[in-house]
């Protein structure tokens, strides 16, 4: 069965550009989740979505990031402009809906800011 | 809301060793509570999960955990390591009624030879 899939695995830019972090969710999943991983702050949830809604945006870091699900086998998540502190591996997991349910993860996007 | 404490950022362990890995958690409502892996380079992945039931839950690879109420604790256990078990460990909590499930910050695992 195909897990997550990201793209691209990594991404290297210059600052100010607009960088676009892509995942496709396992099927029949209807949860989806966007975290930040870091050295300094561990893994930090960004924004997760049920059935393609925005649930908890509470973590994206400001309004330089946004995240969209236009339907259920496709997210992305935007960062315009982007700064070096951006630099990161960022995750995409997915979930059947409900606490008990295992999130699955992708391999991640490893993102580097110049 | 709930947190997760894992006292350790790393823990050396010679290789056939045992090893511990702690977690602690803290709620006001039921939980479940899971233990995610971290190969290098890769994802998380699900290494296992107390949901309800047994307390002690194991995996397929030899790793146990045992939740324990009283000390509110979730600690991880394997018998004997190997070279393959070099990764990070994370303890992860969600109350039941929740979908944000909280990520302790993780414990680096090294396997000495």
């Amino acid at each position: 069965d195909a897990g997550v899939i990201q793209s691209p695995r990594h991404e290297v830019t210059e600052m100010g550009q607009e960088v676009t972090l892509r995942c496709k969710p396992i099927s029949g999943h209807n949860s989806l989740f966007w975290y930040r991983q870091t050295m300094m702050r561990g893994l930090e949830l960004l924004i997760y979505f049920n059935n393609n809604v925005p649930i908890d945006d509470s973590g994206m870091p400001e309004d330089r990031f946004s995240a969209k699900m236009p339907n259920a086998s496709f997210s992305t998540l935007k960062i315009q402009p982007s700064e070096p502190r951006d630099s990161a591996v960022y995750f995409c997991a997915s979930s059947l809906t409900g606490g008990a349910q295992p999130q699955h993860f992708g391999d991640g996007t490893r993102l580097s800011i110049l | 809301a709930q947190s997760v404490t894992q006292l350790d950022s790393q823990v050396p362990v010679f290789e056939e060793a045992p090893v511990e890995l702690r977690c602690n958690y803290s709620s006001s409502v039921s939980v479940y509570l899971f233990w995610y892996v971290q190969y290098p380079n890769q994802g998380l992945q699900l290494l296992l999960k107390y949901l309800s039931g047994s307390t002690l839950v194991e995996s397929i690879n030899g790793f146990e955990a045992e939740f324990n109420k009283s000390q509110t604790s979730f600690h991880l256990r394997k018998p004997s390591v190997h070279i393959s078990d070099t990764a990070e460990y994370f303890c992860a909590v969600i109350g039941n009624r929740d979908d944000k499930i909280i990520f302790g910050k993780g414990t680096r695992l090294h396997i000495l030879p």
